[in-house]
C-alpha cells in the first residue's frame, strides 16, 4: 500500500513564526502536492512538484514556499505564519501513470495564533 | 481560472435509495474527471474516474459524464450508512498535466 506520511498531525504556531510541514511517500512517485482544505472552500492547490528540485505554483501559492531535495520528500514552508494560514494541510503523491489517483497523507492541522 | 462547482449540501438520502451527486466545470478542455470520497476526519480517497462521455459503472457506483453540457455526476445505488461522507469532484485538463482541480465537495448523509 502507498503510504504518505505527514510529520505533524497538529501544530500551534504564533504569528510570524517560520513553519515547516514535512511529507514523505514510500512509492517512488514522481509527483507530489500540497493542498489546504478549508470549510466551504474545498481543496485548494498550493504547490506541486513533478520531479526532484522541480516545483510549480498552484492556485494559492502566496505566503508559501516548497522544497523537494529528494524524490520521497516534499516540504511546505510558511516563511512568516499568519492567522489566515490556519487550516488543514494535505500532502499527496501520484505516480506517472494516466490515472488521477492521488494518495493523501493524514493531514496536518495548523493553528496560527 | 478553472472552476469546479458542486452543491455543498448537505444531501440526505434514505438508506436503500439512490444518491445523486452533481458537478459542473468551466474549462471546456477538461479531459478527465474523478470522484473522491472523504470520511469525516479522514483524507480523500479515489472512488471513480471517468474520461469519456457516457456512464461508467463500478459496483453500486455509476459516474456519468456529459462534456457538451460540462457536467459530471455520481450515482450511488442502494445507499448504505457507510456511504455517508463528503464527495469531492475533481478535473484534470489533459493527460500531460498532473494538476487536479477540486470542487468544494458535497456532504452526503444516508439516513437509516
Amino acid at each position: 500500500d502507498v503510504k504518505v506520511t505527514q510529520s505533524s498531525r497538529y501544530l500551534v504556531k504564533r504569528t510570524g513564526e517560520k513553519v515547516f510541514l514535512e511529507c514523505v511517500q514510500d512509492m517512488d512517485h514522481e509527483n507530489m502536492f500540497w493542498y489546504r482544505q478549508d470549510p466551504g472552500l474545498g481543496l485548494r492547490l498550493i504547490y506541486f512538484s513533478y520531479d526532484v528540485k522541480m516545483k510549480e505554483k498552484g492556485d494559492i501559492p502566496e505566503g508559501y514556499s516548497v522544497s523537494r531535495e529528494k524524490k520521497e520528500r516534499f516540504s511546505l514552508i510558511l516563511e512568516s505564519a499568519s492567522t489566515n494560514q490556519t487550516s488543514m494541510y494535505l500532502c499527496a503523491s501520484k505516480g506517472g501513470d494516466y490515472t488521477g489517483e492521488l494518495f493523501f497523507g493524514e493531514g496536518s492541522r495548523l493553528t496560527v495564533l | 481560472q478553472k472552476e469546479v462547482e458542486q452543491n455543498s449540501g448537505p444531501l440526505s438520502v434514505p438508506e436503500g435509495a439512490i444518491a445523486s451527486l452533481n458537478c459542473t466545470y468551466s474549462d471546456r478542455v477538461s479531459q478527465s474527471f474523478f470522484w473522491y470520497r472523504q470520511y469525516s476526519g479522514k483524507s480523500p480517497e479515489l472512488i471513480m474516474s471517468i474520461y469519456s462521455n457516457g456512464d461508467k459503472e463500478d459496483g453500486r457506483f455509476t459516474a456519468q459524464l456529459n462534456k457538451a453540457s460540462q457536467y459530471v455526476s455520481l450515482l450511488i445505488r442502494d445507499s448504505q450508512p457507510s456511504d455517508s461522507a463528503t464527495y469531492l469532484c475533481a478535473e484534470r485538463s489533459n493527460f500531460g498535466n498532473e494538476k487536479l482541480t477540486f470542487g468544494t465537495g458535497t456532504r452526503l448523509t444516508i439516513i437509516p
